[in-house]
């Protein structure tokens, strides 16, 4: 059974640094490209950042180009978001999600972990 | 960016309704789109991926169509477990982007 399982969310000063892990299970993650998604209290879903099976290719979406950081280890079958210089604005459930291979799967998020919540606040 | 607008942004529904949300991109996106379901307090699950394939394990009451830049989630009888929030996504930038949802409710 595919497997993702997201740690590391906690209360944080605006300012402050954390990093989320997701363990992934019942599938060879050195297969599959990865990504984060967020989704602020009471508010819609939002790609953050994405890496290639590889971790040759590496996007981010603006709001946290520059502060967040995605990287992976396939021995591990780990996928981690290091998250600098916090602001309030971060404050979210953060999922990982594995992305569907090839062009006739439509590159979809099939599995999601349920989620890390971060708050950011003083 | 690709921006994605669904509608309605709500939609109250009787059970055994056909309901229908659709999704428009800002520019063409081929058949690069994608639906999901989440559920309060849930994460999301994939429903359709290519804009009409339906996900295994989904029920066939479920369906998508559209190509290009205007796309269509239906729902050909409502039952009570699908109230959720639904989003579409597309996958044709790398720069993956969803709309804003859609909030279902049984009338």
């Amino acid at each position: 059974e595919v497997q993702l399982v997201e740690s590391g969310g906690g209360l944080v000063q605006p300012g402050g640094s954390l990093r989320l892990s997701c363990a992934a299970s019942g599938f060879s993650l050195s297969s599959y490209s990865l990504k984060w998604v967020r989704q602020a209290p009471g508010k819609g879903l939002e790609w953050i950042s994405y890496i290639s099976s590889s971790s040759s290719t590496i996007y981010y979406a603006d709001s946290v180009k520059g502060r967040f950081t995605i990287s992976r280890d396939n021995a591990q079958n780990s996928l981690y978001l290091q998250m600098n210089s916090l602001r309030d604005e971060d404050t979210a459930v953060y999922y990982c999600a594995r992305e569907s291979q090839g062009k006739s799967s439509g590159y979809s998020f099939d599995y999601w972990g349920q989620g890390t919540l971060v708050t950011v606040s003083s | 960016d690709i921006q994605m607008t669904q509608s309605p942004s709500s939609l109250s529904a009787s059970v055994g309704d056909r309901v229908t949300i659709t999704c428009r991109a800002s520019q063409r996106i081929s058949n690069y789109l994608n639906w999901y379901q989440q559920k309060s307090g849930k994460a999301p699950r994939l429903l359709i991926y290519a804009a009409s394939s339906l996900q295994s394990g989904v029920p066939s009451r479920f369906s998508g169509s559209g190509s290009g830049t205007d796309f269509t989630l239906t729902i050909s009888s409502l039952q009570p477990e699908d109230i959720a929030t639904y989003y579409c996504q597309q996958s044709y930038s790398t720069l993956r982007t969803f709309g804003q949802g859609t909030k279902l409710e049984i009338k």
